[in-house]
């Protein structure tokens, strides 16, 4: 079946550090890949998105690349800030009108 | 701006008293969704409309219902609320066609207390 496959959190990390959080999933045909981003209180916003493999999605200095051989969607930020702090969802849409979403990971950046 | 809109931001009801959380857009979209989403946990499917045709997840329990009455309103009905529905409530909206090359658009939810 479609899964997806998130690091467990929380992340807690410096102002200005180096951000990853893992995502893998499982799907059958070519699904796309979204990273969502959730702040306090609110709904979920699109952060970033990829429909085919080896794209590049980017947003806000975050980015993430849809690797088919490794089946993953990192999301990487090369300098964090305290604005950041916020739960980030890892999805996928595989071709159906479904998202399924991982179990979301919690970032805290202290100043 | 298109978007979607949900009121209320915080609804505070009895238990057991019927309420209703609305969800609109602007965006045109044919699908709409109510998700729910309890503390640190991940949104739950409750629902889906694909334009009119209503699709319900088998888990999801009876005491939730929806309405759609046309393309850019969606209510959530929750008929007798227990002390373990107080959540989130997420409406999220899709364009149903060219499947994958767009997200999904979400409001920013309803946040559910039962006294």
């Amino acid at each position: 079946g479609n899964s997806v496959t998130q690091m467990e959190g929380p992340v807690t990390l410096s102002e200005e550090a180096f951000l990853t959080i893992n995502c893998t999933y499982t799907a059958t045909g070519y699904p796309s890949l979204f990273w969502y981003v959730q702040y306090p209180g609110e709904g979920l916003q699109l952060l970033l998105k990829a429909t085919k493999a080896d794209d590049k999605g980017s947003n806000k200095g975050f980015e993430a690349t849809y690797r088919k051989e490794t089946t993953s969607f990192h999301l990487e930020k090369g300098s964090v800030q305290v604005s950041d702090s916020a739960v980030y969802f890892c999805a996928l849409l595989p071709g159906t009108d479904k998202l399924i979403f991982g179990t979301g990971t919690r970032l805290q950046v202290f100043p | 701006d298109a978007m979607v809109i949900q009121n209320p931001r915080y609804q505070v009801t009895q238990f057991g008293k019927p309420v209703t959380l609305s969800c609109s857009q602007t965006l045109n979209h044919n699908v709409m969704y109510w998700y729910q989403q309890k503390s640190s946990q991940a949104p739950k499917l409750l629902f889906h409309y694909y334009d009119k045709d209503f699709n319900n997840e088998a888990d999801t329990p009876d005491n939730f219902q929806s309405r759609r009455p046309n393309t850019s309103f969606c209510f959530l009905d929750i008929r007798s609320p227990g002390l373990g529905d107080a959540a989130m409530y997420l409406c999220a909206t899709h364009k149903g066609a060219a499947l994958g090359d767009y997200g999904y658009t979400f409001g920013s939810g309803t946040r559910l207390t039962v006294v």
